[in-house]
Parts: structure tokens; sequence; C-alpha cells
């Protein structure tokens, strides 16, 4: 089974400072890889997602995460954040065969805060 | 262009009561799925259908029932209420082709068991 580990759950950071946040999954197979964010009483957003090619993947918002195969991980980063990046984050993982119909795995989140 | 629904937003019941979820889609979109969301376990499926008609069990399936006799329609039930089934309940949709990997998500239901 899928297992996916973000490493930390809560970060608070200043604003104009860099971002990065862990993902770390679990599945010897093909995935792909997800990064949601979820802002205070909202649902949630797709902020990237990699399927393939180029391991470095540009989402909204100016965050960007990298995958790296070797390590299974998939963290997300944003060099320099905003107070309305306040939110908790997502990383998600389903497996490449599974033909569409299965669900995603997600971590546990990362409630980020951003202090002006 | 509604998009995703979900009612009620909010709900409280009672231990042993029935109570349905809906969850609403107006892109046609084949695949649909229920998350629920608690603090410190992220999101957990319950289940999802690949088809009207077609349906089948997540992560945490045990004290729900789901049912799809439409493509725009995915109810969730919980036959018996219990208060470890307060949650924050999300539905989801994804098409079969283009964005297949992509779940677009719904408001989510705040749901209270008391």
């Amino acid at each position: 089974a899928q297992s996916v580990s973000q490493h930390n759950h809560h970060v608070i950071l200043s604003e104009a400072a860099s971002l990065e946040l862990g993902c770390n999954y679990s599945y010897g197979g093909t995935v792909n890889l997800f990064w949601y964010v979820q802002y205070p009483g909202q649902h949630l957003q797709l902020l990237l997602k990699y399927f393939s090619g180029d391991p470095l993947v540009k989402g909204i918002k100016g965050f960007e995460a990298e995958f790296i195969k070797s390590k299974f991980s998939f963290n997300l980063r944003k060099p320099s954040v905003q107070w309305s990046d306040t939110a908790e984050y997502f990383c998600a993982v389903n497996e490449r065969s599974g033909g569409g119909a299965d669900g995603l795995t997600f971590g546990k989140g990362t409630h980020l805060i951003i202090q002006p | 262009d509604a998009g995703i629904t979900q009612s009620p937003r909010y709900k409280i019941t009672e231990t042993g009561r029935q109570v349905t979820l809906m969850c609403h889609q107006t892109w046609s979109h084949s695949y649909m799925f229920w998350y629920r969301q608690d603090l410190g376990h992220g999101l957990r499926l319950i289940y999802y259908s690949a088809a009207a008609d077609i349906t089948d069990k997540g992560e945490v399936p045990d004290g729900y029932v789901v049912s799809r006799s439409k493509t725009e329609n995915f109810p969730l039930t919980l036959e018996s209420a219990t208060r470890s089934q307060t949650s924050v309940y999300f539905c989801a949709s994804k098409a079969r082709d283009g964005s297949i990997y992509e779940q677009y998500f719904g408001p989510g239901t705040r749901l209270t068991v008391t």
C-alpha cells in the first residue's frame, strides 16, 4: 500500500522567507504526485502536479516542486512567501497503473503560518 | 457553472441516526470519490466510483454506504452515525480523459455527531 509522509506538521515563517515543505512517499511503482492547498475555510485546490517528464514542476502562485525518484521525494518550494500563503498543504500520490479509478493517498498535511 | 457541490454544508446529528451527504457534479466526470478529513490524518478515501453503478471501497469504508445511479450524483450515507464519524467530508471528481489524474474537490460538509 502507498503511504505519504510530510515531515513538517506546523511551519511558521515570516513574509519574504523561503519555503520548503518535505514530502516522501513509499511505493515501488510509477506514481503521479500532487500538492494541494487548503486556505482557511475553503476546499482543496491543486497547486501543481507531476505525471512525467521534467522533474521540476511549476505550479500556481509561484510554487514549484521537484520530483527526485531516487529519494521518493516531491518537495514543495517557494522562494518568497506571502501572508496569503497561510494555509494547509497536502502532498498526495496515486498509482499510474491505477487506471484512473483509484483515489489519492494523502499525507497528513502541513499547517503553514506566515507572519506579517 | 457550479462544478462540484455538496449539501448540506453543515450538519449536526445524533448517534444512531442515518444521515446522507449529497454530492453533485456538472462536468459528467466518470470518477467520483468521498474522503474524510480529520486532524492528524489528512484526507482518507472512504469510497470511490468509476462510473454509474460501479463503486468500490477505499481505505476507511466501515459504517458508510454509497450509491451511484446517475453519473452526476454520488451520495454518501452513514447508516447509523457514531461520534467517530464526526469529520469534514469532501467529495471529488475527475474526468476519464484529458486531466485524468487530477481530482477536483467540492467545498466539504462538516458533520458533527453528538
